[in-house]
């Protein structure tokens, strides 16, 4: 019954290839992001989506792509992946509610190691 | 969002209360602060958060001043399974929020 689930755990690929990290929440929530984590372990936001709308769009390359097809799901595709790609991706929800959201729910992460 | 700043490292006895500082001397009036903490290889995990008043839950009690400037973290009885990275962060609680993670402190609980 995990409440934020993230597949795959580990993804090992080459430069240049394209690939793709899913996320699941079975929590209700309405509220999904993207983070990464480099290897100096800043986390940083990427992206978030409301019921399925980008809201939150960080100065990411736009080879990053989320896709949110419901709002239990955001997965992010990676496309021409370079070696400053490999880091720790961790997705979160969270129930945005009228006066505020208060807790984010983080997913595992996903360790990505371009070669 | 206001800038935080924690001490990069600190330890503290298995057992012991384990208080961990935070400055947030540009907090706004209506910016909440926020604790996570991010145990080896796992997604950060919230801990507690508060707006003026001192907050206590399950897991922490959270210390705010009464300028807001700075907050104190307390695990009353710190196991070693509370070794992990602490993260103080300022944000505004409308809509979906944007975390900025500084780098925290690492806490470590000795035996």
């Amino acid at each position: 019954d995990t409440a934020v689930s993230q597949t795959p755990k580990y993804l090992v690929t080459q430069m240049g290839n394209d690939k793709s990290i899913k996320c699941e929440q079975n929590l209700g929530h309405d509220t999904m992001y993207w983070y990464k984590q480099d290897s100096k372990k800043f986390l940083k936001i990427m992206f978030s989506y409301n019921n399925k709308e980008l809201i939150i769009n960080e100065t990411v390359p736009n080879r990053f792509s989320p896709k949110s097809p419901d709002k239990a799901h955001l997965n992010l595709h990676i496309n021409s992946l370079e070696l400053g790609d490999s880091a720790v991706y961790f997705c979160a929800s969270s129930q945005v509610l009228l006066a505020g959201t208060h807790e984010q729910f983080f997913g595992p992460g996903t360790r990505l190691t371009v070669l | 969002d206001a800038k935080t700043t924690q001490p990069p490292s600190m330890d503290c006895a298995e057992g012991r209360a384990a208080n961990l500082p935070c400055n947030h001397s540009t907090i706004s009036g209506n910016e909440y602060v926020y604790w996570y903490r991010q145990i080896h290889s796992q997604g950060p995990q919230y801990i507690i958060h508060g707006l003026k008043n001192n907050e206590t839950n399950e897991m922490a009690s959270l210390i705010i001043t009464e300028d807001r400037k700075s907050s104190t973290l307390i695990l009353p009885h710190a196991t070693l399974r509370d070794t992990a990275v602490y993260y103080c962060i300022a944000s505004f609680p409308q809509g979906a929020q944007k975390l900025v993670f500084g780098q925290g402190t690492r806490l470590t609980i000795n035996p």
